[in-house]
């Protein structure tokens, strides 16, 4: 069965810090990919997403970036964190269309 | 352009009674639809879709939706809310042949005793 790990689960960091937040997904392969940003009491917000090894299309213009280096790994980055960047992050795949998101389970990330 | 409503923030139901979450789409084709749950400092969970066929749809935990194309909705219910249900639930819908799935703003559920 297809499943998804995220981590980590939360990640405390100061202002001007780097970020790196890895997820991975077995049982499955040429997985769509995502990065989802949830803020305190709003919706999910997508950040990039990916359709393949290396592909990598961005939907907000931010501090943020992603990158695929392999078929079920994704990683989201960033070279300075602002506070603003602070939030729940969540990681999904999903097979072709029509078929619903599985989420992993989260990183809380805190910018102090 | 896509785009989903949720237009309650919060309910708040009594246990044994029941439900429906409310959700209403922008999308210029038939779309494929979807509610998931998330309970606190978790993922989300996908319930279930739409995306052809019979109008009303079955999920898991005993909630189904049903589409309505005139009035652009895709309302979750559930004949017996149990305190178990107590989350926020989101709408969303997906573009055919896309990649991209646009979310609503979530109704929080709470159950009462």
């Amino acid at each position: 069965s297809q499943t998804i790990h995220q981590w980590p689960a939360t990640l405390v960091q100061p202002v001007g810090s780097p970020l790196s937040l890895e997820c991975t997904v077995e049982g499955t392969s040429n997985p769509n990919l995502y990065w989802y940003r949830q803020a305190a009491g709003r919706g999910l917000q997508l950040l990039f997403y990916s359709v393949g090894i290396g592909q990598i299309s961005s939907e907000v213009p931010q501090n943020l970036s992603a990158s695929r280096p392999q078929d079920r790994q994704f990683i989201l980055s960033s070279k300075k964190l602002l506070l603003s960047d602070s939030g729940f992050y969540l990681c999904a795949w999903r097979s072709a269309n029509p078929h619903g998101y599985t989420f992993g389970s989260g990183t809380r990330l805190t910018v102090v | 352009a896509q785009s989903v409503t949720q237009p309650d923030i919060h309910i708040t139901v009594s246990e044994g009674a029941s439900l429906e979450l409310r959700c209403n789409y922008s999308y210029g084709a038939t779309p494929y639809l979807f509610w998931y749950v998330q309970s606190p400092g978790q993922g989300l969970q996908l319930l279930l879709k739409y995306f052809s066929g019979d109008t009303l749809v079955q999920g898991i935990k005993g909630f189904e939706a049903e589409f309505k194309r005139s009035q652009s909705s895709f309302n979750l219910r559930k004949p017996s809310v149990h305190w178990s249900d107590a989350a926020e639930y989101f709408c969303a819908v997906g573009n055919t042949g896309g990649f991209k799935t646009i979310f609503g703003a979530g109704t929080r559920l709470f159950v009462k005793a």
